[in-house]
């Protein structure tokens, strides 16, 4: 199975601030991750997929990138809703696996 | 507007069975590859499971820890994916959410809100 490890598992920060999230693959996957972001007791909601490409209605203010197995997703200015815990994700082969997740918290 | 619902969560007994439905709507859902994937309390997300469309002979892929133990099935004519879980374990005490595979990948686009099924005796 491939193992996602994201980092950090956890960071503080204030509105306004630039954060940087990111999940590496035990091997290489190619460009087949997705990021979720997932608020108390709702369902993950896609945000990225091809670790690039932006699902249809999210803010460009989230930006994902890389390949292989290194990725980061970016959130380019923090909001108050954007305090959540986010999961990367590899399709590149089964079983499909998530990162652990990085729960961004307000400073 | 795609919308995912389950249904079908409850408490049962460690080597019971349930079956979780999930009722689409908003979208052709013979087109799609559809997944269940489960959240224990207060832990990530974890895949369970998978099923193909007809044009890829409804073929199902699981994760090792419900192999054997789960399957998947989709009723095209009812717009109807299911989760049948027997054997049931402690550890698969869980909020399982349904979710639709996009057309273009396999990566998950739109998500149902999840029903908790908890497994204790």
């Amino acid at each position: 199975d491939i193992q996602m490890t994201q980092s950090p598992s956890s960071l503080s920060a204030s509105v306004g601030d630039r954060v940087t999230i990111t999940c590496r693959a035990s091997q290489g996957i190619s460009n087949y991750l997705a990021w979720f972001q997932q608020k108390p007791g709702k369902a993950p909601k896609s945000l990225i997929y091809d670790a690039s490409s932006l699902q249809s209605g999210v803010p460009s203010k989230f930006s994902g990138s890389g390949s292989g197995t290194d990725f980061t997703l970016t959130i380019s200015s923090l909001q108050p809703e954007d305090f959540a815990t986010y999961y990367c994700q590899q399709y590149n082969s089964y079983p499909l696996t998530f990162g652990g997740g990085t729960k961004v918290e307000i400073k | 507007e795609v919308q995912l619902a389950e249904s079908g969560g409850g408490l049962v007994q460690p080597g019971g069975s349930l079956r979780l439905s999930c009722a689409a709507s908003g979208f052709t859902f013979s087109d799609h590859y559809m997944d269940w994937v489960r959240q224990a309390p207060g832990k990530g997300l974890e895949w369970v499971g998978r099923t193909r469309k007809k044009t890829n002979s409804y073929t199902t892929e699981y994760a090792a820890s419900v192999k054997g133990r789960f399957t998947i099935s989709r009723d095209d004519s009812k717009n109807s994916l299911y989760l049948q879980m027997d054997s049931l374990k402690t550890e698969d005490t869980a909020v399982y959410y349904c979710a639709r595979v996009r057309s273009s990948g396999h990566s998950h686009d739109y998500w149902g809100q999840g029903t908790l099924v908890t497994v204790s005796s």
